[in-house]
């Protein structure tokens, strides 16, 4: 258990409205990603951040931002939520050991828009 | 070209049987391996790391070849709690981006 929670765990909300996720972990790590899952295109990135207010793109970007204000939490907002974001959201973080990091990943939030 | 590509099944295994997966990669410079497995409507947990070497845990045995670019995993006696989807991972070394494949369903049944 590397100590991930995500809020909320399930959402659904209208075309058009701000909606933002919530990471948080308890064990200092670094390294703290989003990916979203949908069907036939498995895990995709869609930012990750390696320390406080230092984020970068994932391949999947266009119409998220994050922010990582705290080391513990990492938050990803959609501005203007659009149908094609219904998916199920996923936070990670890595962690280093036996020479390789390894990732390991909060339960997931459902979002559906309408 | 995908990164990571796996055979997305469904593999369809009577319990006691052995089934194998491929996973092909195409970065040559990738230097970490990962299986994780992912039960419906839950988060990837990792099942094993994957060495130069080859490594086994269990009913559970990884392979790396690094000539042909792929990864494998070996499920003996399968039992009805295997049936998940398996996901091939890799990560380029001095890098902490992971670059998942899409994943292969397996169904073991009675």
């Amino acid at each position: 258990d590397a100590g991930i929670t995500q809020s909320p765990r399930h959402k659904v909300t209208e075309t058009g409205t701000p909606v933002t996720l919530r990471c948080h972990q308890t064990e200092n790590h670094r390294y703290m990603y989003w990916y979203r899952q949908d069907p036939g295109h498995g895990l995709r990135l869609i930012h990750y951040s390696y320390g406080v207010k230092d984020t970068d793109k994932g391949e999947v970007s266009d119409g998220y931002s994050v922010s990582r204000s705290k080391t513990e939490d990492f938050l990803l907002t959609l501005e203007s939520a659009t149908s094609s974001q219904t998916s199920v959201y996923f936070c990670a973080i890595s962690e280093s050991g036996d020479n390789q990091e390894t990732q390991y990943f909060g339960p997931g939030t459902r979002l559906l828009v309408l | 070209r995908k990164e990571v590509e796996q055979d997305p099944g469904p593999f369809n295994v009577p319990e006691g049987a052995t089934v194998a997966f491929n996973c092909t990669y195409s970065n040559s410079a990738s230097q970490s391996f990962f299986w994780y497995r992912q039960d419906c409507r839950k988060e990837p947990k990792l099942l094993m790391s994957v060495y130069s070497s080859g490594n086994e845990d269990g009913r559970f045995t990884a392979q790396l070849n690094r000539a042909s670019q792929y990864i494998s995993l070996l499920i003996r006696d399968s039992k009805l709690s295997d049936s998940a989807t398996y996901l091939c991972v890799v990560n380029p070394r001095n890098f902490n981006k992971f670059y998942f494949g899409s994943g292969t369903k397996l169904n073991v049944k009675p």
